[in-house]
């Protein structure tokens, strides 16, 4: 099992609806949670940041985490055809004492 | 403010050579990351700096890869020699941290090296 596991994709959704990104991590120790949008043929832009259990809202973006289940995911509203790229999940895994990437998944807005 | 500051943008050399890659972190975080991208393996950690000192090489791939970091604004990751192998984009990050492992605190990304061994 790898550290932390996110689907490929593509996502594809219509605009307006809502995209729902998940992510889930393999120690339960871990306790920093991040997602970062990834433009093609550009670097990692962090997103949200999320800490404890529970809903994290931020402007049409909402960052979830349920320890217990070990998952992370990220909700986007009303979403926007700029939307589209790739989302990366980073996990601080406890054991490693390192923050880990997942493979991203990709996002498709369409018209 | 002035984010993380990578050079070159993009390098194009052939096998054997001495590639040379420069970060400069954003004042005043402790933390610098070397990662590597690629389609196949995505976004991969190299090493990691605290206070620049070396903390976490496992990710180095191999004797050709060497990193430096001679003081808190400037960091260096070289491959000598290079191979075709060694294509990808490379990312500098950095972060503050007040906890474990540098994983606390976000790390914000230069506009990394787009490295293309021919």
């Amino acid at each position: 099992q790898k550290e932390v596991e996110q689907n490929s994709g593509p996502l594809s959704v219509p605009e307006g609806a809502i995209a729902s990104l998940n992510c889930t991590y393999s120690d339960r120790g871990s306790q920093s949670f991040f997602w970062y949008r990834q433009y093609s043929g550009k670097s990692p832009e962090l997103i949200m940041s999320i800490y404890s259990n529970g809903d994290k809202e931020d402007g049409r973006f909402t960052a979830q985490l349920n320890k217990a289940s070990q998952y992370v995911s990220l909700l986007i509203r009303d979403s926007q055809p700029s939307d589209s790229a790739t989302y990366l999940c980073a996990v601080n895994i406890f054991s490693l004492g390192k923050l880990t990437f997942g493979t991203g998944t990709r996002l498709q807005v369409t018209l | 403010d002035a984010g993380v500051i990578q050079s070159p943008r993009h390098e194009v050399t052939e096998m054997g050579q001495e590639v040379t890659l420069r970060c400069k972190p954003i004042s005043g975080h402790d933390y610098l990351f070397w990662y590597r991208q690629t389609m196949m393996r995505g976004l991969e950690l190299l090493i990691y700096f605290n206070n620049n000192v070396p903390i976490d090489d496992s990710g180095m791939p191999e004797d050709r890869f060497s990193a430096k970091m001679p003081n808190a604004s400037f960091s260096t990751l070289k491959i000598q020699p290079s191979e075709p192998r060694d294509s990808a984009v490379y990312f500098c990050a950095s972060s503050s941290n007040p906890g474990q492992g540098g994983g606390n605190q976000p790390q914000h990304f230069g506009d990394g090296t787009r490295l293309s061994i021919l």
